[in-house]
């Protein structure tokens, strides 16, 4: 199975603060998405990206970059935390642009304060 | 664009008795549909798909979902709930011009006893 691996559970940050999210996985897949999670929004896309040192912007990118330097590492970043950026993060990947399986990891609930 | 609307926000079965999830969808062009399910903790996994084939989908775990496009519906549904069934659902929507994914607000389904 794959598995898609995410660095950390819980974060908790300072407003202001550079944060780094990793995510890793395990089966070469070509794309990788970064999502947050939010009770009543359900998915937002942040960023995605369908090769080594690309990437696209989603639906909601403000505030945040990303990093693809290899295959199966895909990083999110906020430049400066603010506490509107409290929010679970979750990374997938999937094999192909018909994106018909994506795999999640478990997710990491970031709070900035 | 695409979008989806999940119209319960949460649902709430007995053990043993049927569990519908309904979802709308708007897409400009043939969309694909997705029913994904986190457990608590967990990241999202696909329970079905449907791609233009067959237009009643089976997936994991007894779940099905029936695409009627007049309706412009993807309803989940299974017979018999089981307390294992207790997580949230989120219905999503592709089209298959950019194969970009937008998800629904989500359904939380509890399992009384």
């Amino acid at each position: 199975d794959v598995k898609v691996t995410q660095s950390s559970r819980y974060l908790v940050k300072r407003t202001g603060e550079k944060v780094f999210l990793e995510c890793v996985q395990d089966m070469d897949h070509e794309n990788m998405f970064w999502y947050r999670q939010d009770p009543g929004l359900g998915l937002r896309l942040i960023y995605f990206s369908y090769d080594v040192k690309m990437k696209e912007k989603g639906d909601i990118p403000e505030g945040y970059s990303v990093s693809r330097e290899k295959k199966e590492r895909f990083s999110l970043i906020l430049e400066s935390a603010s506490t509107n950026q409290t929010s679970m993060y979750l990374c997938a990947s999937s094999r192909d642009s018909s994106n018909e399986k994506l795999f999640f990891g478990s997710g990491t609930q970031l709070s900035v304060l | 664009a695409q979008s989806v609307t999940q119209l319960d926000s949460h649902v709430s079965v007995s053990e043993g008795t049927p569990v519908l999830l309904r979802c709308n969808y708007s897409s400009s062009y043939s969309p694909s549909l997705f029913w994904y399910v986190q457990h608590p903790n967990k990241g999202l996994q696909l329970l079905l798909k449907y791609t233009s084939a067959a237009t009643l989908v089976k997936g994991i775990n007894g779940f099905e979902a029936e695409f009627k496009k007049s309706e412009t519906s993807f309803h989940l549904t299974k017979p018999s709930a089981h307390m294992s069934d207790a997580a949230e659902y989120f219905c999503v929507v592709s089209d298959r011009d950019d194969y970009k994914l937008s998800f629904g607000a989500g359904t939380t389904v509890t399992v009384r006893a």
